[in-house]
């Protein structure tokens, strides 16, 4: 089974600094999907990145960088400098390969509420 | 372009009425459909998903279903409300393991 772990319920921090988001993931599965989203207050949800399991290429996209370690089932992403702009609700996700054809599952982690302080 | 359509945006019903939420895809050919659910503070619990018509996953045992008569069209339903319905109610779709798109959601308030 597919589970998702998002420990982090809140951060606050203040403009300009750095904030890193954890996930931790479980799967039996050796081919997975890993995504991040952002939900704004608006409520609609942003895709951010996708990572399969045969790429742990860490990704870097302005302020944001995503750090994917399988040795530790971990997909963890950093704001750095954050905004204001930044505040959101961020969500890890993550797909395993389909046991019948196109039966993709998708499974979210709980979400960690961000907010930034001007 | 592809775009996902979900309406309506928001809904109050009372305790006991049915429900019927739409969510159509366009510029797509056989997507997976997916809806979540979203209660206040908390994350994204998936409820239903779909691979092809006629096809529904359930994920949770609930007062809810679904159904997808068309391709491109999937239907989230309920005979009759209760209190814990309320919550914020996202469709989504994908194709394979690329990443999902979602709807601008409904806010469903059951009173």
């Amino acid at each position: 089974a597919q589970k998702v772990t998002q420990a982090q319920t809140e951060i606050s921090v203040v403009e300009k600094e750095d904030v890193t988001l954890d996930c931790v993931y479980e799967t039996r599965d050796t081919t997975y999907y890993l995504f991040w989203y952002k939900q704004p207050p608006s409520g609609e949800l942003v895709f951010l990145i996708r990572r399969n399991s045969f790429d742990e290429q860490n990704e870097i996209s302005g302020r944001y960088s995503w750090n994917f370690q399988k040795s530790t089932s971990s997909f963890n992403f950093t704001i750095t400098a954050s905004q204001v702009v930044d505040s959101a609700v961020y969500f890890c996700a993550l797909s395993e390969a389909p046991k019948r054809s196109n039966d993709y599952k998708l499974s979210f982690g709980a979400g960690t509420t961000v907010t930034v302080r001007a | 372009s592809q775009t996902i359509h979900q309406w309506p945006a928001t809904l109050v019903q009372p305790v006991g009425s049915p429900l019927s939420l739409e969510c159509t895809v366009e510029g797509t050919s056989n997507p997976n459909l997916y809806w979540y659910r979203q209660a206040a503070g908390r994350g994204l619990q998936l409820l239903f998903y779909s691979v092809g018509i006629g096809q529904i996953s359930s994920e949770v045992p609930q007062n809810l279903s679904a159904s997808r008569p068309q391709d491109r069209q999937f239907i989230l339903s309920s005979k009759k409300l209760l209190l814990s319905d309320s919550g914020f109610y996202l469709c989504a779709w994908r194709q394979g393991p690329t990443e999902a798109f979602f709807g601008q959601g409904t806010r469903l308030t059951v009173v």
